[in-house]
């Protein structure tokens, strides 16, 4: 498996708190991304990287930013998480074409 | 935009059935496909890629795909599943940098 480490990898949190999960690559890829899983909606995107400070949002981005100051990190913050922000949230890295996903972080705000 | 459609959401087969999951894309432009498959409680895994050539692509575990251009189609199939291929499976399209899923089908497999 690709070197994609996720944390953490459970996260209960309150409604309005700021949050913060950290995808790390060991892979040298230069795409980086971020989803979201819900039942019946498959996998959205929420933000992706091309490259150090170089983002882009996805189709589903309000209520979240995205930063990557090293090639090999890139964070995903919920500014203040909402209660329709609990999802499994995965890391995906690519080079070009096929993506390695991370193991995921189950994230729940009550 | 970019657009990828699973018809199937629940498919119930059993052992030694044929399988035939449909998908279907929407693009402008050159696509790439791929069919990833998620087991329970685990992250997706690539089962196959199309990029070009051959519209038969093979993949692990005795999956295999046809593109077909003028159907916007990239069937995934097997001919005899197992109780083991019980799982999501989603078809994904590649183009701009991003990659769109579709909302996925999930597979059970009865012994």
């Amino acid at each position: 498996d690709a070197g994609i480490t996720q944390s953490p990898r459970h996260k209960v949190t309150e409604t309005g708190t700021p949050v913060t999960l950290r995808c790390h690559q060991t892979e040298n890829h230069r795409y980086m991304y971020w989803y979201r899983q819900d039942p019946g909606h498959g996998l959205r995107l929420i933000h992706y990287s091309y490259g150090v400070k170089d983002t882009d949002k996805g189709e589903v981005s309000d209520g979240y930013s995205v930063s990557r100051s090293k090639t090999e990190d890139f964070l995903l913050t919920l500014e203040s998480a909402t209660s329709s922000q609990t999802s499994v949230y995965f890391c995906a890295i690519s080079e070009s074409g096929p993506q390695h996903f991370g193991d995921g972080t189950r994230l729940s705000i009550l | 935009a970019q657009s990828v459609s699973q018809h199937n959401h629940h498919v119930i087969l059993s052992e030694a059935a044929s399988l035939e999951l449909g998908c279907n894309y929407s693009y402008g432009g050159t696509v790439n496909l791929f069919w990833y498959v998620q087991y329970p409680g685990q992250h997706l895994q690539l089962l196959l890629k199309y990029f070009s050539g051959d519209p038969l692509v093979k993949g692990i575990k005795g999956f295999e795909a046809e593109f077909i251009k003028s159907k916007f189609s990239f069937n995934l199939r097997k001919p005899s599943v197992q109780w083991s291929d019980t799982a999501e499976y989603f078809c994904a399209a590649w183009g701009y940098q991003k990659v769109t899923f579709g909302t996925g089908t999930k597979l059970q497999v009865i012994p």
